[in-house]
């Protein structure tokens, strides 16, 4: 158990829906990343937030976004959702930001699935 | 652009030996790079972190070296045993973020 949680586990819903996925870091753990993978891309790193605010974008689509919290929790909005967004989405945390132990945790995923 | 290949073919290995895995990378000038563990339908885990003025690191029966000359670390798994089948995911650091490989799949056969 690696102390980051990520809700739902797993999600279905249909095209053009709008859907909410939350990850609480590890107590103490400032970074939170979001990554998707599917099974031909890999992990692919989405966004990157640091005590609230956002670090660094990587392939995230307009049609997503996110935020982080003054509690340090975080939620990736995904909205007029293609079937192309299947994937699982994974949520890390590490202490801090661009540094030499950058050492990410990851959660168990959430698995989206539109149908 | 910055790309990092690792093998796509599943390394079968025989229990006991040492399996090796390569990763590369182009356009990268990493100051560290990652190894990290995943399980099918699971978050990766990491294993190691080895630096760009470190040439070799160890834990356990892992070792990674990092050659910045070839662009090219190597992970190897000294007496494989099954419960070391898994895919392992290459992530070097740079551009103020890690990135990570396709991985490769390990399958440690009994």
């Amino acid at each position: 158990d690696s102390g980051v949680t990520q809700t739902p586990k797993h999600l279905i819903t249909a095209t053009g829906q709008r859907v909410t996925l939350r990850c609480s870091p590890r107590s103490g753990d400032l970074s939170v990343y979001w990554y998707q993978q599917s099974l031909d891309q890999g992990l692919q790193f989405l966004i990157h937030y640091y005590n609230g605010e956002e670090r660094a974008k990587g392939n995230i689509l307009e049609r997503f976004s996110a935020q982080q919290f003054p509690d340090l929790h975080s939620e990736l909005n995904l909205s007029s959702l293609e079937l192309g967004d299947s994937a699982l989405y994974f949520c890390a945390s590490s202490v801090v930001v661009g540094q030499l132990t950058d050492t990410q945790y990851f959660g168990p995923g959430t698995r989206l699935t539109v149908l | 652009s910055q790309k990092i290949e690792q093998n796509s073919e599943a390394l079968n290995i025989q229990e006991g030996k040492t399996a090796t895995l390569t990763c590369n990378y182009t356009n990268y000038s990493p100051a560290y790079l990652q190894w990290y563990r995943q399980d099918p339908g699971r978050g990766p885990v990491f294993l190691l972190l080895i630096r760009e003025n470190e040439k070799e690191k160890r834990k356990e029966r892992l070792k990674v070296t990092f050659d910045t000359t070839l662009k090219q670390s190597l992970f190897h798994i000294t007496a494989s045993q099954p419960a070391d089948s898994a895919t392992y995911l290459c992530a070097p650091f740079g551009n103020n973020r890690l990135a990570f490989g396709k991985g490769n799949q390990v399958v440690v056969i009994p």
